[in-house]
């Protein structure tokens, strides 16, 4: 079946300019989350959809970021006014609800790698 | 949240058995203990996870010590596809949150 997608596959934009990374989770899956993943770091946990509930917004590293998910399943990661070290690659991952030892598999998308210049 | 510590880097031959450590001395009693791994240029991709009891699928075995301290990801027989960065991930399954905080990991090469 298909998995988690995320696009676009690479974005180059210039500092100061906003950007949208899009994820489409697996159907189905009603948990959501956003990563940051820096070059030769590990995943840097950002922002936790489930259902209709609010938000995590924890990891989120300023009020230049910002995400939503709408009806349940599309996401949208949005920096504003975006800096140089917002570059890194932004991954996003989907999972059935519940903490069950079963279901608790996190499905990640390929990533966006995002080049601010 | 509870903290994970791993070796940057370890090397294994092909087709011998791997044993990847983690230490997690400050886990609570409703974490579990989560791998996964990321192949060169991609997403990470689920390994096994675990609470108490010794765990074993088609990819790997989950050893955990008995006071859960730390546990060893086993991979039987090492193959080339296995190169990738192994993360030791605990998620607690308790509090109401669902936050898996991943480290640095351990980058394992695989010799041919």
């Amino acid at each position: 079946g298909a998995g988690v997608s995320q696009s676009p596959s690479n974005k180059v934009t210039e500092k100061g300019k906003d950007v949208e990374l899009r994820c489409d989770p697996i159907s189905g899956h009603t948990a959501l989350y956003w990563y940051r993943q820096s070059l030769g770091q590990g995943l840097e946990f950002l922002i936790y959809f489930q259902g209709n509930s609010a938000p995590d917004k924890s990891g989120l590293p300023s009020d230049r970021f910002s995400a939503e998910r709408t009806g349940g399943s599309v996401s949208t990661l949005t920096i504003q006014r975006t800096q140089q070290e917002d570059s890194a690659v932004y991954l996003c991952a989907s999972k059935k609800a519940g903490g069950q030892l079963s279901t608790d598999t996190q499905y990640f998308g390929p990533g966006t790698r995002l080049t601010v210049l | 949240d509870a903290k994970t510590t791993q070796p940057n880097s370890m090397e294994s031959n092909e087709e011998e058995p791997v044993h990847l450590p983690c230490n997690h001395s400050t886990i609570s009693g409703t974490d579990y203990i989560h791998w996964y791994r990321q192949l060169p240029s991609q997403g990470p991709e689920y390994v096994i996870h675990g609470l108490t009891s010794n765990v074993n699928n088609r990819m790997a075995s989950l050893a955990i010590a008995e006071d859960r301290k730390s546990s060893t990801l086993i991979l039987h027989r090492a193959t080339l596809r296995d190169a990738a960065v192994y993360y030791c991930i605990l998620r607690d399954a308790g509090a109401g949150t669902y936050k898996y905080i991943f480290g640095t990991g351990t980058r394992l090469k695989v010799l041919a």
